[in-house]
């Protein structure tokens, strides 16, 4: 089964400046997806980036880019020029693609909680 | 689109009511997730549904839970009887098709206290 593990359970930066946000996993498998979902006090849970393993670029939205290094199993998030309403909780999933019953799960890590100073 | 809608968004009850969780996906989304968020266990999925048919449901805690999808529209998450420890926010999600690389739209949840 894949595990995804964030070491940081909390983090903290200035606005303005740059954080990044860590990322393993444990997986057999050579294809499959990560995502890094944003989870605001309101709860709802909100998409921020997502990465095809098949593909070595990293992927980018905005402010937001990921550090994909496949074999290393490590998938990290930076937040670039913070903003206040960047604080919310982060989780970073993983997404099988192998056949059965493990086809599309998404496995999410234990969260890290940013917080974001003015 | 109005996204996924769960209800309640607050349940309260005591311990050994029985407690409804409601979902309804994105019309056209075909895949269906329940996830169960506690401070102790992180997200933790319970059960997917594919076109209506449970996939995996190994993910229930206990014989106490069950979650039906009747149609394309509708699915329920079922605790009876309810414990204190199934305290936590419930989410429904739903994705388009079955490619791993749609993307899973949350609900807002159901925060479950249960007393």
């Amino acid at each position: 089964a894949q595990t995804v593990t964030q070491s940081q359970p909390e983090m903290s930066v200035q606005e303005a400046e740059t954080v990044t946000l860590s990322c393993t996993y444990d997986t057999s498998e050579s294809d499959y997806y990560l995502f890094w979902y944003k989870q605001p006090p309101s709860r709802q849970m909100i998409l921020v980036i997502r990465q095809e393993a098949y593909k070595q670029q990293n992927a980018t939205e905005n402010r937001f880019s990921v550090n994909f290094q496949k074999a290393a199993k490590s998938f990290s998030l930076k937040i670039s020029d913070s903003q206040l309403g960047d604080a919310a909780m982060y989780f970073c999933a993983y997404r099988s693609l192998t056949g059965g019953t493990s086809y599309g799960k998404l496995t999410f890590g234990q969260g890290t909680i940013l917080t974001v100073h003015p | 689109d109005a996204g996924v809608i769960q209800s309640p968004r607050h349940e309260v009850t005591e311990m050994g009511q029985e407690v409804t969780l409601r979902c309804k996906p994105i019309s056209g989304h075909n895949s269906l997730f329940w996830y169960r968020q506690t401070m102790m266990r992180g997200l933790e999925l319970l059960i997917y549904f594919n076109n209506n048919v449970p996939i995996d449901d190994s993910g229930m805690p206990e014989d106490r839970f069950s979650a039906k999808m009747p149609n394309a529209s509708f699915s329920t998450l079922k605790i009876q009887p309810s414990e204190p420890r199934d305290s936590a926010v419930y989410f429904c999600a739903s994705k388009p098709g079955f490619s791993g690389a749609n993307v899973l739209t949350f609900g807002a949840g159901s925060r479950l206290t249960v007393l």
